[in-house]
This record gives C-alpha cells, sequence and structure tokens, in this order.
C-alpha cells in the first residue's frame, strides 16, 4: 500500500523560504504538489516526473522548486519569500498512469502558517 | 489557465436522494477530467478519472460521464457518509485546475 507523508515547519516567516518533504514510494509517472488554504479550494503547485523534469503553476513559478531524490524516496518543496497568502494545507501527491494522470494517492497533508 | 467551474458550490439532499454536481470547462479538455472528494479535514479521494472511470474501491453509487466542456458526477442513492465537498480537476494541460467545490450537505 503505496502511503506518502509529508513533513517539514508548521510555521514560517514572512520573506523566508517554505521547505517541506515527502516521502513517496510506488511507481507513479509523476509526484505533484498541491495546497488548500483554510475554507478555499485547492491549487496545483507543480509536479516532476520521475525522469526529474518539472511543471510548475505560472502563478508560483518564480517561488517555486519541487525536486526529487530517489535513492531517499523523498520529494521537496521550495517556496521562496513567503507572504501571509501561502498559508496553507500542503499536500503531496501521486499522478497516476493508469489514472489518466489522476492523483489517486495523497498524502495526509501538513499546515504550513507563514507568520511572524 | 483552464478554469474550471462547478456547480452548485453548495447542495443539501437527503438519504436516499439522487444527486447531481456538474463542471464546466473553459475550453474542451477531452476526457481528462477527474473527480474528488474531501471529507472535513482530510485529504481529498480520488473518485472518478477520465471523466467516468471508478476509481478502485469508490462505492458504484457514483458515476460520472461527460467529454468536451461539459461533465457531471452522479450520486445514485445519497448515504450518510457522502458528507463531503466533491472537486473536479482536469488534467488536459498544466498548470492543472480544480473547480472551486461543491459541498454536499446531508438533510
Amino acid at each position: 500500500q503505496v502511503q506518502l507523508q509529508e513533513s517539514g515547519p508548521g510555521l514560517v516567516k514572512p520573506s523566508q523560504t517554505l521547505s517541506l518533504t515527502c516521502t513517496v514510494s510506488g511507481g507513479s509517472i509523476y509526484w505533484s504538489w498541491i495546497r488548500q488554504p483554510a475554507g478555499k479550494g485547492l491549487e496545483w503547485i507543480g509536479r516532476i516526473y520521475t525522469s526529474g523534469s518539472t511543471n510548475y503553476n505560472p502563478s508560483l513559478k518564480s517561488r517555486v522548486t519541487i525536486s526529487l531524490d530517489t535513492s531517499k524516496n523523498q520529494l521537496s518543496l521550495k517556496l521562496s519569500s513567503v507572504t501571509a497568502a501561502d498559508t496553507a494545507v500542503y499536500y503531496c501527491a501521486r499522478g497516476s498512469a493508469t489514472a489518466g494522470y489522476a492523483f489517486d494517492i495523497w498524502g495526509q497533508g501538513t499546515l504550513v502558517t507563514v507568520s511572524s | 489557465d483552464i478554469q474550471m467551474t462547478q456547480s452548485p458550490s453548495s447542495l443539501s439532499a437527503s438519504v436516499g436522494d439522487r444527486v447531481t454536481i456538474t463542471c464546466r470547462a473553459s475550453q474542451s479538455i477531452s476526457n481528462y477530467l477527474n473527480w474528488y472528494q474531501q471529507k472535513p479535514g482530510r485529504a481529498p479521494n480520488l473518485l472518478i478519472y477520465t471523466a467516468s472511470s471508478l476509481q478502485s474501491g469508490v462505492p458504484s453509487r457514483f458515476s460520472a460521464s461527460g467529454s468536451g466542456a461539459d461533465f457531471t458526477l452522479t450520486i445514485s442513492s445519497l448515504q450518510p457518509e457522502d458528507l463531503a465537498t466533491y472537486y473536479c480537476e482536469q488534467s488536459f494541460s498544466p498548470p492543472y485546475t480544480f473547480g472551486q467545490g461543491t459541498k454536499l450537505e446531508i438533510e
């Protein structure tokens, strides 16, 4: 059973860099990060293929880096110059080749608050 | 970006009712449309992929249809455990985008 687990600081100061990791396993076509502000909808942040190729949401592209360390089965997210608007629950998710690129496995999510 | 619009935004129904949620894309997305269920305090869960394929383990009362730009999710007989917010998502072209959600309440 594939499980994903996000980890990282729950509190980040404004203008600093948010850094999260997600332990991944199992076959996949790609891995994504998705976020959800409290009481709001879902926003796709970006994805990384197992080949290392990435795509980012243009709204965040200048601030986002997603990487994958296959030796550690670790997916990472870095979001720089954060503001209060980046406060959200952050999810890692698996994009499945057998499910039409849908996100078939999600982590439980981790709340990141941006505040001084 | 492809905009996804769901309707209604909220819905109240009784146990046993047939419930339909619609999702419209701002352009054709073929059948690259997925549906998720998110229960309070939980991560989203994939219900339907490629417009009409039922994800393994999802009850058969859930079904979906559509292609191009218009899609529907149907719950044939609403159950108490279906209390959740439902999202559509297009995986046709990045940035992948979600609808704003439909909050389903049980009367």
